[in-house]
């Protein structure tokens, strides 16, 4: 089966500082698709990134970036210079097939807090 | 604007009722779903539907009831028999599978009084 670990149930920073949001994964598949969400206390989920397990590029957007490492089974998030609106609960998740139809698992999130 | 809109965005029920949650898209997206979301948690599949008059049950689907008449709508009955049913729902949609990128809805609060 597979699961998605976010250990880190809260963080909380200040202003300006870099933050990793961790994500560890577990699956039997070869060929899976991982993603990053973001819920801010609107509550509606807001896309952040795909990325599938056969590309292992590292991809930087503004300031969020992501550390793919098939090794370890790990794709973290990592904001640079935080803001105050970045404050929200993220959400990492993995699809896989599982007897033909496929499912999208969550971890259990992240708050990650920064104030000013 | 395309999207998913769900309505309402907050429901109250009394013990003993049916309650339907909306979804729509107009994003013509073959495949939809629903989530429950609990405090402190992630979120929980609770049907989903990968074409229209189609759909599986997910994880959580005991007490909860769909059905997928038109690509665009794929509303959730949450019945009297889910014994815990105060949660956060959010819909959500994908151009086919769940491996293509899932779009989500506003959300439902709903409160059993």
């Amino acid at each position: 089966a597979q699961k998605v670990t976010q250990a880190q149930t809260e963080i909380s920073v200040v202003e300006k500082e870099d933050v990793t949001l961790d994500c560890v994964y577990e699956t039997r598949d070869t060929t899976y698709y991982l993603f990053w969400y973001k819920q801010p206390p609107s509550g509606e989920l807001v896309f952040l990134i795909r990325r599938n397990s056969f590309d292992e590029q590292n991809e930087i957007s503004g300031r969020y970036s992501w550390n793919f490492q098939k090794s370890t089974s790990s794709f973290n998030f990592t904001i640079t210079a935080s803001q105050v609106v970045d404050s929200a609960v993220y959400f990492c998740a993995l699809s896989e097939a599982q007897g033909g139809s496929e499912k999208l698992v969550f971890g259990k999130g992240t708050k990650l807090t920064v104030n000013p | 604007d395309g999207g998913i809109t769900q309505s309402p965005k907050y429901l109250f029920r009394k013990e003993g009722q049916n309650v339907t949650l909306s979804c729509e898209q107009n994003l013509n997206h073959d495949a939809m779903y629903w989530y429950r979301q609990d405090p402190g948690q992630g979120l929980r599949l609770i049907y989903y539907s990968q074409i229209v008059n189609d759909f599986q049950k997910g994880d959580i689907a005991e007490g909860y009831s769909v059905s997928r008449e038109k690509k665009e709508s794929f509303p959730l009955t949450v019945t009297s028999a889910q014994k815990n049913p105060t949660a956060f729902y959010l819909c959500a949609s994908s151009q086919t599978a769940a491996r293509d990128t899932q779009y989500f809805g506003p959300g439902t609060r709903l409160t059993v009084l």
